[in-house]
Order: structure tokens, then sequence, then C-alpha cells
């Protein structure tokens, strides 16, 4: 079985413009993590969702949006680029919501913003 | 606040066992996860801890202590490939919001 995909792999952008990052999970899972992760620091929870309802949001402003479809993928969408966006965005996915239950990540898209 | 910490950096020879730890301050707590992330790599899951006590999954262990706020991660007869940073996450309360501590990178050395 495929793990969670994510594209694209690599994204250069400007201050200013919007990006949108796309996650699959793994098959059967219902639940999609978003997080944030700069160089040399954990990663940084910004959404998850589970049954295309969100159900956690970290402490990131309004520009950072998400949302999750009827196949269980989803998108993060992020308006008005800062320099300080740029990072390794990461999805993870989980069967259902349990809290034992590990999360599965992607490889991430690594975002640059000149 | 919610707060994980655990030490920046180790370093430990071939062979050698290895005790990474981490100390935790959260608004609720439905279990600590260790992964294990290689640089450029996606993090991977190691082991989860809910229940206080010691958890053995082969060359690794993860220990938890409700009460004080602290879990460590033992590896045993280190391998150059464990050389990677490990990092400590709590979930919070109703299972919705995962935080991770910053990682500790371990250096293997021959």
């Amino acid at each position: 079985d495929a793990g969670v995909t994510q594209s694209p792999t690599h994204l250069i952008k400007t201050r200013g413009q919007h990006v949108t990052l796309r996650c699959s999970p793994i098959s059967g899972h219902k639940s999609v993590s978003w997080y944030q992760q700069v160089l040399g620091q954990g990663p940084q929870f910004i959404f998850q969702y589970y049954e295309k309802e969100e159900r956690g949001r970290g402490n990131f402003p309004d520009r950072f949006s998400a949302r999750q479809f009827p196949n269980y993928s989803s998108e993060l969408n992020v308006n008005a680029l800062l320099l300080g966006d740029s990072a390794l965005y990461l999805c993870a996915s989980s069967r259902d919501n349990l809290p034992h239950q590990p999360q599965h990540f992607g490889d991430g898209t690594r975002l640059s913003i000149l | 606040g919610q707060n994980i910490d655990q030490p920046t950096e180790m370093t430990a020879t071939e062979g050698a066992i290895v005790q990474i730890n981490c100390t935790y301050q959260t608004s609720g707590f439905n279990g600590l996860f260790w992964y294990q992330q290689h640089a450029g790599e996606a993090p991977t899951f190691l082991s989860y801890n809910v229940l206080d006590g010691l958890e053995e999954k082969g060359r690794f262990s993860s220990f938890l202590s409700r009460s004080k706020g602290y879990s460590y991660l033992l590896l045993k007869e280190l391998q150059m490939k464990d050389s990677a940073s490990y990092l400590c996450a709590v979930k919070g309360t109703g299972g919705f919001k995962t935080i991770f501590g910053a990682g500790t990178r371990l250096f293997v050395k021959a």
C-alpha cells in the first residue's frame, strides 16, 4: 500500500503570493493533520481534520486554512506568504481519531519564500 | 502553557546504550509518542506510552511517569543508522492536537 503522499515536493514562492499544498492519506485513514517544521525544530501543529471536519487548530494566523475532501485527501492553503513561512510542511494520517494511533507522515513539501 | 523539553544533542558510541529524556507540561494528556527522523526524511513512529511504566520493542524501550511529566527513550546496541533526531510528542485532550518537542539529535560514532 502507498504511504502518505504529498505534492509538490518543493515549491518556491514570493512574498504576498498564496500556495496550496496537497496530501493523500494512507488508504483507509480518515484523519489528516498538518504540521510546519523549520530546520532544527520539531513539527508544529497547524490543523487536524477527521471525517472532513476540522477537529483541532494550532497557533497559526488566519492566513492558514485547510480542508478535507470526501476521499479524505486534504489541502493546506496559505495566503499572503511571508518570509517566515519558509519551512517543511508535513502531512500525517492515522486510521481514526483514537489517541493511541500513531501518525504516518508524508515526505513533506519544502516551501521557500523569496 | 504547553512545553516539551528534550536535550538538543547527544553523542554515543556504536554498541553502547543511550537514554534520551523528555519532560512535558501540557493541557491534557492522551499519551506520549516517540518518533525518529533522519535528516531530510519524514518522522517515523517508534513507541507509544499512555500508562506509567516501560514499553519494550526490540532495541528500543520507552518509559513514562505521568505524575512527573517525564519520559525517556532507551536505545540499546547502538548502530550507526541510529544517528537521527528523536522527537518526543504528547497528544492532548480529545486526541486532536499533538505537541512535538524540538527533538534530540543523536550522533553515533564508531
